[in-house]
């Protein structure tokens, strides 16, 4: 049992390319998510899901995109580098219910120059 | 606007000596309240899930609390190996079938030996 396995740990992106972070869970949850963390902000959603198929914009969607073809699988697409994208990514998944907690990805660490 | 507030930002210990971390919350319906520990390097740590006012949890050193509009973070008697990043997140009513979580922007502890 692996939890959430997010790939790859580091990367480096020059200005408008484009990437795609890799993100499975194999606890069969429906919830995902995708949080980006900076200093002094904390963690914030970048975009959701409730269940395969299903997507929805957090609280920064902007220059992101999502799909979710099935439970365990939820990339996160890099459309086109900014350096404000400069971050520590972090995927997230819960089975749902009120008292249940999420478990992390160990991050993506990305900068962008 | 949901909101959560974390203080102090950073806080020093000697080992063994206790001492609480706060979680201040405005949420439109409280539909959980989850503390995190971080290590530097690392995704979160689920800790706790408080639900309603007067809940308590504990986990060995750590005793987490809830009120109407704040949680604590208790820690007793704390060893070196407590040292991380504590960060506190709510779900409110209107993210409850959403999975959606708002986080404080954490309490770094260093317990010195």
């Amino acid at each position: 049992n692996a939890g959430v396995t997010q790939t790859p740990k580091f990367q480096v992106l020059k200005t408008g390319q484009s990437m795609t972070l890799q993100c499975a869970q194999d606890m069969n949850h429906e919830y995902m998510s995708w949080y980006r963390q900076d200093p002094g902000m904390g963690l914030r959603l970048i975009h959701y899901s409730v269940g395969a198929g299903i997507t929805d914009q957090g609280e920064v969607p902007n220059g992101y995109n999502v799909s979710r073809s099935t439970t365990e699988d939820f990339p996160l697409r890099l459309l086109s580098a900014a350096p404000s994208q400069t971050s520590v990514y972090f995927c997230a998944s819960t089975p749902g219910g009120e008292r249940s907690g999420y478990t992390f990805g160990s991050g993506t660490r990305l900068t962008v120059v | 606007e949901d909101q959560v507030t974390q203080s102090p930002e950073a806080l020093r210990l000697q080992e063994g000596e206790s001492s609480s971390l706060n979680c201040s919350y405005t949420v439109s319906g409280l539909r959980g309240l989850f503390w995190y520990r971080q290590d530097p390097g690392k995704g979160p740590e689920f800790l706790f899930t408080l639900y309603s006012a007067g809940e308590e949890k504990e986990k060995e050193r750590l005793k987490a609390t809830l009120t109407k509009k704040e949680s604590f973070l208790h820690i007793t008697a704390p060893k070196p190996e407590d040292s991380a990043t504590y960060l506190c997140a709510v779900r409110s009513h209107g993210s409850s079938n959403t999975g959606k979580l708002i986080f404080g922007q954490g309490t770094t502890l260093q317990v010195k030996p």
